[in-house]
């Protein structure tokens, strides 16, 4: 139980370009949902918090017009990186869970390459 | 301000030398202290959640243990497939805030 997947695992595009990444809960309706950002050898850093049917919650810093986050459904968020920079380079990765303050599960991640 | 560390940053174990991983932490109204593991270019995998001093969870030659400042993890008998890096998260008042994490090295 508790299957997290993430949609696609590997992109490269070209500077300018939008990029979706999508994320599912497979078997468990996830309330909350979570995408994060991490750089090489780093840890993961939050992005921003986002929760069915409203608007993300996005961390200090991070710029919510060029990370735009859609929360449909409890089984989809979805993650678009608009107009990508090679800068945007990083491994996004969601997580999951059925309320904000229980046990987060994670996607296996996205590789996104910006050329 | 609540913060999270873990030590060391990087351990190198032999085959069934077995070790502990600490995770220390700061941080008012704690709700939970978690412990994943990553395998590089992959997502965190759970492992267990503790929300109390005292409370300990064992899966395979894993276990995790928590007191009011730190959380261990201890590895009995590593083998090689625990290679990974061990990170810890605690959750508040705000969403999980990772520690930087612990590689962790089995040599056969």
């Amino acid at each position: 139980g508790a299957v997290v997947s993430q949609h696609p695992s590997w992109v490269i595009c070209k500077s300018g370009t939008s990029v979706k990444i999508e994320c599912r809960s497979l078997d468990f309706q996830a309330t909350t949902m979570f995408w994060y950002r991490q750089f090489p050898k780093q840890s993961l850093m939050l992005m921003a918090t986002s929760n069915e049917g409203s608007k993300a919650t996005y961390e200090q810093g991070v710029e919510k017009d060029k990370f735009l986050i859609n929360h449909a459904s409890l089984t989809l968020s979805t993650l678009t990186v608009t107009s990508a920079h090679p800068e945007d380079s990083s491994f996004y990765i969601c997580s999951a869970s059925q309320t904000r303050e229980e046990t987060q599960y994670f996607g296996p991640g996205t590789r996104l390459l910006v050329l | 301000e609540d913060q999270v560390t873990q030590s060391p940053e990087a351990l190198r174990l032999q085959e069934g030398e077995s070790s502990s991983l600490n995770c220390s932490y700061t941080v008012s109204g704690l709700r939970g202290l978690f412990w994943y593991r990553q395998d590089p270019g992959k997502g965190p995998e759970f492992l267990f959640t503790l929300y109390s001093a005292g409370e300990e969870k064992e899966k395979e030659r894993l276990k995790a243990t928590l007191t009011k400042k730190e959380s261990f993890l201890h590895i009995t008998a590593p083998k090689p497939e625990d290679s990974a890096t061990y990170l810890c998260a605690y959750s508040g008042n705000t969403p999980l805030v990772f520690g930087k994490g612990t590689r962790l090295s089995v040599i056969a």
